[in-house]
C-alpha cells in the first residue's frame, strides 16, 4: 500500500514564524502535490513537483514556497505566516498524475 | 474556468435507505476519480473510471462515468453509517486534476 506520511498532524504558529511542513512518500513516486482544505473552498492546489529540483505553481502559490531535494521529501514552507494560512494542509503523491494519495493532513492554527 | 459541480452538498439519510451523489461539468475529462474524506484525515482514492458509460462496482458502491466522459454518479445502496464522509470528485484533464467540493454524506443509525 502506498504510504503517506506528513510531520504533524497538528500545528500551532504564531504570525509571523516560518512554519516547515514535511511530506514523505514511500512508492517512489515522482508527482507529489500540497494543497489546502478549507470549508467551502474545497481543495486548492498551492505547489506540485513532477521530479526532483522540480516544482511549479499551482492555484494558490502566494505566501508558500517549496522544496524536494530528494524524490521521496516534499516541503512546503510558510516564509512569515499569517492567520489567513490557517487551513488543512494535505500532501499526495501519485505515479499516474490523475489517480492521487493523500497523507493523513495537517491541521496548522496561525494565532 | 473548469469546474465540477458535486450535489447535493449535504445529505443526511437512515441507514439502509439507497442513495446517489452526482458530479457534473461542462468539460470532457480524460479520467475521473472518486475519494472519500473521514473527519481529520485525508482523501482516500475509491475508484477511477476512465472509458465513456463505464460502470465499476466497490460492494456496495456503484459509480458510472458518463457517456460524454463529463458527468459521474455514485449510487450506494444499503447505506451504513461507516459510509458517512465527505464524497470528493476529481478530474483529469490537460495535465491538471480539477477537484469538485464534495458531497458530505451523513448516515443516521
Amino acid at each position: 500500500d502506498v504510504k503517506v506520511t506528513q510531520s504533524s498532524r497538528y500545528l500551532v504558529k504564531r504570525t509571523g514564524e516560518k512554519v516547515f511542513l514535511e511530506c514523505v512518500q514511500d512508492m517512489d513516486h515522482e508527482n507529489m502535490f500540497w494543497y489546502r482544505q478549507d470549508p467551502g473552498l474545497g481543495l486548492r492546489l498551492i505547489y506540485f513537483s513532477y521530479d526532483v529540483k522540480m516544482k511549479e505553481k499551482g492555484d494558490i502559490p502566494e505566501g508558500y514556497s517549496v522544496s524536494r531535494e530528494k524524490k521521496e521529501r516534499f516541503s512546503l514552507i510558510l516564509e512569515s505566516a499569517s492567520t489567513n494560512q490557517t487551513s488543512m494542509y494535505l500532501c499526495a503523491s501519485s505515479f499516474y498524475r490523475s489517480e492521487q494519495f493523500f497523507g493523513p493532513g495537517t491541521r496548522l492554527t496561525v494565532l | 474556468t473548469q469546474l465540477l459541480e458535486q450535489s447535493p452538498q449535504f445529505l443526511s439519510i437512515q441507514e439502509g435507505e439507497n442513495l446517489t451523489v452526482y458530479c457534473n461539468s461542462s468539460s470532457v475529462f480524460s479520467s475521473l476519480q472518486w475519494y472519500r474524506q473521514e473527519p481529520g484525515e485525508g482523501p482516500v482514492l475509491l475508484v477511477t473510471v476512465v472509458t465513456g458509460g463505464e460502470v465499476k462496482k466497490l460492494k456496495r458502491l456503484t459509480f458510472q462515468f458518463g457517456d460524454a466522459r463529463k458527468d459521474s454518479s455514485l449510487h450506494i445502496t444499503a447505506a451504513q453509517p461507516g459510509d458517512t464522509g465527505l464524497y470528493l470528485c476529481a478530474g483529469h484533464r490537460d495535465d491538471k486534476i480539477i477537484f469538485g467540493k464534495g458531497t458530505r454524506l451523513h448516515i443516521l443509525p
